[in-house]
């Protein structure tokens, strides 16, 4: 069984187009992340949930919201799509906050827009 | 100015050695401080974190943080070919919202 899963694995869309990436975590964690890496394999936090409420909100435009429906799902919402948006967004989970291990990584959505 | 700083690399050290990946960070206010491990064409794995100074041993990784000198480094002894990946320093800020900033990584490969 897989213990985190995003769907889908490729998005291809264009310009302007709302999107959306799910995550789901079959592990009983409490706390789920998004992570974005750029072309250059930068790689950056963007949201953090702990039980449903949000506990770290990095700098990154209002286009993205995070929603977590649940302490297993914590969904990715992109409205207007932009090229600087192509990019592979990881989603994670772990037991506790960002220095709890394990933390579970999923396979990665590669994002790309044209 | 990078908030947090790793050379690039390629690090190249035979196997058997040790190596040695350094990061600096600019934040005074960083608190938590994480080493990460990225295979190619892989997710990314949390594979240590320190938050006191000194140095925090887990197998064969060494993590050692120096809060003046805003200075941690990851020690991986006895490399072996399967620890060439790319190593993500990353620092936690404090505040309402915990700041995470990530360094651009560096590259590591074991020569066999």
């Amino acid at each position: 069984d897989t213990a985190v899963s995003q769907t889908p694995k490729y998005l291809v869309t264009q310009m302007g187009n709302d999107k959306s990436i799910k995550c789901e975590q079959n592990l009983g964690h409490d706390t789920m992340y998004w992570y974005k890496q750029d072309s250059k394999k930068f790689l950056k936090i963007m949201f953090s949930y702990n039980n449903k409420e949000l506990i770290i909100n990095e700098t990154v435009p209002n286009r993205f919201s995070p929603k977590s429906p649940d302490k297993a799902h914590l969904n990715l919402h992109i409205n207007s799509l932009e090229l600087g948006d192509s990019a592979v967004y990881f989603c994670a989970s772990s037991q506790g906050g960002l220095g709890s291990r394990p933390q579970h990584f999923g396979d990665g959505t590669r994002l790309s827009i044209l | 100015q990078k908030e947090v700083e790793q050379n690039s690399g390629p690090l190249s050290v035979p196997e058997g050695a040790i190596a040695s990946l350094n990061c600096t960070y600019s934040d005074r206010g960083s608190q938590s401080f994480f080493w990460y491990r990225q295979y190619s064409g892989k997710s990314p794995e949390l594979i240590m974190f320190i938050y006191s100074n000194g140095d925090k041993e887990d197998g064969r990784f060494t993590a050692q943080l120096n809060k003046a000198s805003q200075y941690v480094s990851l020690l991986i002894r006895d490399s072996q070919p399967s620890d060439s990946a790319t190593y993500l320093c990353a620092t936690l800020g404090d505040g309402g919202y915990q700041k995470v900033t990530f360094g651009t990584g560096t590259k590591l490969q074991v020569i066999p």
